[in-house]
């Protein structure tokens, strides 16, 4: 049964901290997406990668978030410095190459003090 | 400016009830469709989609939706809800061009029994 893989599934840590979180797509998968999940917002798409380079960011504060894929088993999302507002539940979710369906990770759940 | 809106934000239904989850999108051209269900402290799993076809789609654990082009929606149901629904329901949608997820804001469903 394939999954989407995501560490950590908790992390709490301190505003100016470097966070980073690690996802496991599904084999095979050529899409890779992140999202952010937040009461006030909902679920917000950060990024998305086919064949590992990035297609859309345009959802992700560029001066302290970083997304990359190093290889097609992993994507990273990086926060530098870290600020309470980015406590949230991050997503990440793979699609195949041949279908629009997103299948989603457990998710990383963020807290920020 | 692309949008997809669920207008109910909480729902309480007992047991055995029906239920009807609304879904509208606004967005040119041609969309695939989905919606998501999230149980509480879970990630989200797919619980049906419409890409082209029968307007009437059929999910998982007794789902379906239906496709209304024009009215731009893309209704939930299910004639008898289990206390086991209790969750979170999100609608979905992308454009034909792009895999990008445009999320609702979600409608917390509660069943009681």
């Amino acid at each position: 049964d394939a999954r989407v893989t995501q560490t950590p599934r908790h992390k709490v840590t301190e505003m100016g901290q470097e966070v980073t979180m690690r996802c496991q797509p599904i084999l095979g998968h050529n899409t890779v997406f992140w999202y952010r999940q937040t009461m006030m917002q909902g679920l917000e798409l950060l990024a998305y990668f086919r064949n590992r380079a990035p297609l859309d960011d345009s959802g992700m504060p560029k001066d302290r978030f970083s997304a990359e894929m190093p290889d097609a088993t992993l994507a990273t999302l990086k926060i530098q410095p870290s600020e309470p507002r980015d406590s949230a539940v991050y997503f990440c979710a793979s699609g195949p190459r041949t279908d629009n369906e997103q299948f989603f990770g457990p998710g990383t759940r963020l807290t920020v003090l | 400016a692309q949008s997809v809106s669920q207008h109910n934000h909480h729902v309480i239904l007992s047991e055995a009830a029906s239920l009807e989850l609304g879904c509208n999108y606004s967005y040119g051209g041609t969309v695939n469709l989905f919606w998501y269900v999230q149980y509480p402290g879970q990630h989200l799993q797919l619980l049906l989609k419409y890409f082209s076809g029968d307007p009437l789609v059929k999910g998982i654990k007794g789902f379906e939706a239906e496709f209304i082009k024009s009215k731009f929606s893309f209704n939930l149901r299910k004639p008898s809800v289990q206390w086991s629904d209790t969750a979170e329901y999100f609608c979905a949608v992308t454009s034909n061009s792009g895999y990008a997820l445009n999320f609702g804001k979600g409608t917390s469903l509660l069943v009681t029994p």
